[in-house]
């Protein structure tokens, strides 16, 4: 099993829009509408932003926004803001009741 | 609001087991979630270990499967990570969590385990 991958790094200015790639293969990411999408800050545990692929959970900015192409899955974070500086996972479902994380994205918020 | 909590040693010795507990407040873990457990090396990305379902059944990520084993106390509405044989490569932050099957929405705040003699 192994990690999806995403960019080690990612970084924009405030207001600008930054996108998050996430590539698995047809085993988990393409294979399912299972793509969910995590912020991280520092010392801190996860948080949920996005799952079945596009849906937002209720008190999430609809600044962030995901999609799905094939393998590879995206987060868009539009409207940057210094709190959006974070560590940002996705993970897939990857059949047989398991579940596989990417390698994680530092976002930094120029 | 369902909380989790993890427990454990906060080190542990190569070759040893790693021993975690997961207590579950706010409601019960009978409710019909799935419960992981997921961990972090000090500067890596998530790994997914495993889950238990109510009824006792599991399944876990394949790297691990020989070593893990995760399980269920109804009574003390709680849940455990056994991992034995550990190496260095073991050290990680322990995050206890709760989902739906298709993902992760509630998670503890973590432990942290280190592997040394």
């Amino acid at each position: 099993q192994s990690a999806l991958t995403q960019p080690a790094s990612v970084s924009g200015s405030p207001g600008q829009s930054i996108t998050i790639s996430c590539t698995g293969t047809s085993s988990d990411v393409g294979g399912y509408n299972y793509v969910s999408w995590y912020q991280q800050h520092p010392g801190k545990a996860p948080k949920l932003m996005i799952y079945d692929v596009s849906n937002r959970p209720s008190g999430v900015s609809n600044r962030f926004s995901g999609s799905k192409s094939g393998n590879t899955a995206s987060l868009t974070i539009s409207g940057l803001q210094a709190e959006d500086e974070a560590d940002y996972s996705c993970s897939s479902y990857s059949g047989s009741s398991t579940y596989v994380f990417g390698s994680g994205t530092k976002v930094t918020v120029l | 609001q369902v909380q989790l909590q993890e427990s454990g040693p906060g080190l542990v010795k190569p070759s040893g087991t790693l021993s975690l507990t997961c207590a579950v407040s706010g409601g019960s873990i009978t409710s019909g979630n799935y419960w992981s457990w997921v961990r972090q090396p000090p500067g890596k990305g998530l790994e997914w270990i495993g889950q238990i379902y109510l009824g006792g059944s599991t399944s876990y990520n394949p790297s691990f499967k020989s070593r893990v084993t995760i399980s269920i106390d109804t009574s003390k509405n709680q849940f455990s990570l056994n991992l034995s044989s550990v190496t260095a490569a073991d050290a990680a932050v322990y995050y206890c969590l709760r989902h739906g099957g298709r993902f992760f929405d509630c998670w503890g705040q973590g432990t942290l385990v280190t592997v040394s003699s």
